[in-house]
């Protein structure tokens, strides 16, 4: 079965910092990534979904694929405490598998 | 938003116990799933199903069975609780089409079995 690898496991930035966290697939067959947010107490929230080699950009939040590496990372700019938080890593593989594999998460912490 | 009901959001069984988990969205969405979240371990796929009758195995099934009774509802079942299956549960739903691509989370239930 897939498993989806997230590094770093914790990351500490000062606040207006940029985050960089990374995400790879095992499966060759990995078609859709999504980054998924949790603040502590709270259940995962869907912040960026990418099934297309290249870059996203929404905000302050930025996210890179490239599926020949079967890697995607999110970049956060001008960091905020309010981005402190767990973020989850989840992929699918095609071939109408609707069951998304998530990582273990970055923990994420801003200073202020 | 996509709105999904867990409850109980807290319970303590013993060891030996019966536990069941349950899950309501009234998105009208066709898949719905059973997490459960440990640290170090991540989100982890126990059940899901594509629709009313139809039930999935995930990637931790042992020791849990699930029920999808109606298109809304989607129970996760303990029948011989092991204080190994201490952890936060949470339920997803996703739909299909354009919107079939974000999995929409409940507030979670944690379980302890002492």
């Amino acid at each position: 079965q897939q498993k989806v690898q997230q590094s770093p496991e914790s990351l500490i930035v000062p606040e207006g910092g940029m985050a960089s966290l990374n995400c790879t697939s095992s499966d060759r067959n990995v078609d859709y990534f999504w980054w998924y947010r949790q603040h502590s107490g709270k259940s995962p929230k869907m912040l960026m979904s990418i099934f297309s080699n290249g870059e996203k950009e929404e905000g302050r939040f930025t996210v890179h694929l490239n599926k020949a590496s079967l890697h995607t990372s999110l970049h956060i700019r001008d960091s905020q405490p309010s981005d402190s938080a767990l973020y989850l890593c989840a992929a699918r593989t095609s071939g109408g598998n609707y069951k998304p594999t998530f990582g273990k998460g970055t923990s994420l912490v801003v200073h202020p | 938003e996509a709105a999904v009901t867990q409850s109980p959001r807290n319970k303590v069984t013993v060891t030996g116990g019966n536990v069941t988990l349950s899950c309501r969205q009234t998105n009208s969405h066709n898949y719905m799933y059973w997490y459960r979240q440990d640290t170090g371990h991540g989100l982890r796929l126990i059940h899901y199903s594509y629709g009313a009758g139809n039930l999935q195995i995930g990637d931790v099934p042992d020791g849990y069975k699930a029920t999808r009774t109606t298109q809304e509802d989607f129970f996760l079942l303990l029948e011989l609780a092991s204080p190994s299956q201490t952890s936060l549960y949470f339920c997803a739903s996703r739909g299909t089409g354009n919107s079939g691509n974000t999995l929409y989370f409940g507030e979670g239930s944690r379980l302890i079995v002492v």
